[in-house]
């Protein structure tokens, strides 16, 4: 099973309040990603956890958290949320040793 | 400086045509992986293909295959045969062994495959 699981699947937000998007995977993989994907832009990476080690990409380290309990669940969070961050959040996993990302559905946040 | 570019911007060809879309990229590291992935209407992005930087045998899979030129950092995705179905956003990515495994797109292709 490849599924990588993405919940919730759209998500309207108000500007200000909090958003925690959730995604999961059975692959038994090391690395999970979050992503921020725009109309016509390329994937952006947000953050990815290497097994319990937490990497924050420099220009959004203080937009975005997340959490990771166990080796199946990633989290993204953000604290307040704003117009610019509607976008389709895109969550993937891979092992560490350089292989390809599954991604899941991902999550439309629309934030009024 | 982007490390992975697309230049095509869209492409459009007819149905049962080969297509090929390219893309460049810059790295300093000997190791590395190239994917590429398609992202369809629904907006969700499947991995394609892979090759990685050590190998010298164009990969193939299915009627994609890819062209891989490393003197010219450039790694070509070609499909034969298309389909109406293969019409979508096309994303090229590479994979940095020793950056810790960071990840990086390209702004990807549009391809359309018209009957």
């Amino acid at each position: 099973d490849t599924t990588v699981k993405q919940n919730p699947r759209y998500k309207l937000a108000r500007v200000g309040k909090p958003v925690n998007l959730i995604c999961s995977q059975t692959m038994n993989h090391d690395t999970m990603y979050w992503y921020q994907k725009k109309p016509n832009q390329a994937p952006k990476l947000l953050l990815f956890y290497y097994d319990k080690i937490l990497n924050r990409e420099a220009d959004t380290f203080e937009k975005f958290q997340s959490s990771r309990p166990n080796n199946s669940f990633c989290s993204l969070y953000i604290g307040s949320a704003g117009l610019e961050y509607s976008a389709m959040y895109l969550c993937a996993s891979s092992t560490g040793r350089g292989d390809e990302q599954y991604f899941g559905p991902g999550t439309r946040l629309t934030v009024l | 400086a982007q490390k992975v570019t697309q230049t095509q911007t869209s492409i459009s060809v007819m149905e049962k045509t080969t297509v090929t879309m390219d893309c460049v990229y810059e790295t300093q590291d000997s190791s590395y992986f190239l994917f590429w992935y398609k992202q369809t209407a629904s907006g969700e992005i499947v991995f394609l293909i892979r090759q990685d930087s050590y190998k010298k045998e164009n990969a193939t899979v299915g009627h994609y295959s890819l062209n891989f030129q490393k003197p010219k950092s450039s790694i070509g995705l070609i499909i034969t045969a298309t389909q109406i179905e293969d019409s979508a956003v096309y994303f090229c990515a590479m994979r940095e062994r020793n950056n810790n495994n960071r990840i990086f797109f390209g702004d990807g292709t549009q391809l359309v495959v018209k009957p």
